[in-house]
């Protein structure tokens, strides 16, 4: 296992511009798992796909955020117009199934200016 | 409404003496609970779990003792090590629907000192 890759690690930018994060999970595993940490919070999460399917959504995935992981592989986060209240870290996690712990990557953490 | 709490934000302990984390949740629907430690830039790394059909799971120096009937669970980490410092998160989630998201509590900072 060569570990949740995300990228870019640290994201800086306006106000009003769109983000795109990158989440390339654990080969093999078929869960892939979005959440958002701020500080002095833990992770609350965001978004969920079993293979390609996006399954679940949390009440905090604004319309300005949108997930896909389009050959069940790797993931995409994109944040449209972005907000001061989009500052956070966003990491990605993996597990095999539904029933195995999530394996985290170190995240993006996004400054907005 | 927080449904996983840790109650204390930091922990100071001594090498070598256990160090003893703490997590209460409030919905009694939640059937796995798992502890994540997390260094400074890196994300959380998964350390022990345990099913609700279970009230001691062990793995090296970390036990985790679930008491159901409170909503409790603890993290005992014996003998603890300068290198355990780190922040550590209690984690909650229901199984049984297969879901598998996880809910958080805010994390506990433990210190070991030399």
């Amino acid at each position: 296992d060569t570990g949740v890759s995300q990228n870019p690690r640290h994201k800086i930018t306006k106000r009003g511009q769109n983000v795109t994060f990158r989440c390339d999970p654990i080969s093999e595993h078929n869960r892939l798992y979005w959440y958002r940490q701020t500080l002095g919070q833990g992770p609350e999460f965001l978004t969920y796909f079993q293979n390609e399917a996006q399954l679940e959504k949390s009440r905090l995935l604004s319309d300005r955020f949108s997930a896909e992981r389009p050959k069940g592989s790797f993931s995409t986060l994109e944040i449209q117009r972005t907000e001061q209240g989009d500052s956070a870290m966003y990491l990605c996690a993996s597990s095999r199934t539904g029933n195995q712990p999530q394996h985290f990557g170190d995240g993006t953490r996004l400054s907005i200016l | 409404d927080q449904q996983v709490k840790q109650n204390s934000p930091s922990l100071s302990v001594q090498e070598g003496r256990i160090s003893i984390l703490n997590c209460d949740y409030t919905n009694s629907m939640f059937d796995y609970f798992l502890w994540y430690k997390k260094y400074p830039a890196e994300g959380p790394t998964f350390l022990i779990s345990i099913s609700s059909i279970k009230d001691k799971n062990e793995d090296g120096r970390f036990t985790v003792f679930l008491n159901k009937s409170a909503k409790h669970l603890s993290l005992h980490i014996v003998p603890s090590q300068p290198g355990d410092s780190a922040v550590y998160f209690c984690a909650s989630t229901y199984y049984g629907g297969s879901q598998g998201n996880l809910i958080f509590g805010k994390g506990t900072k433990l210190s070991v000192k030399p």
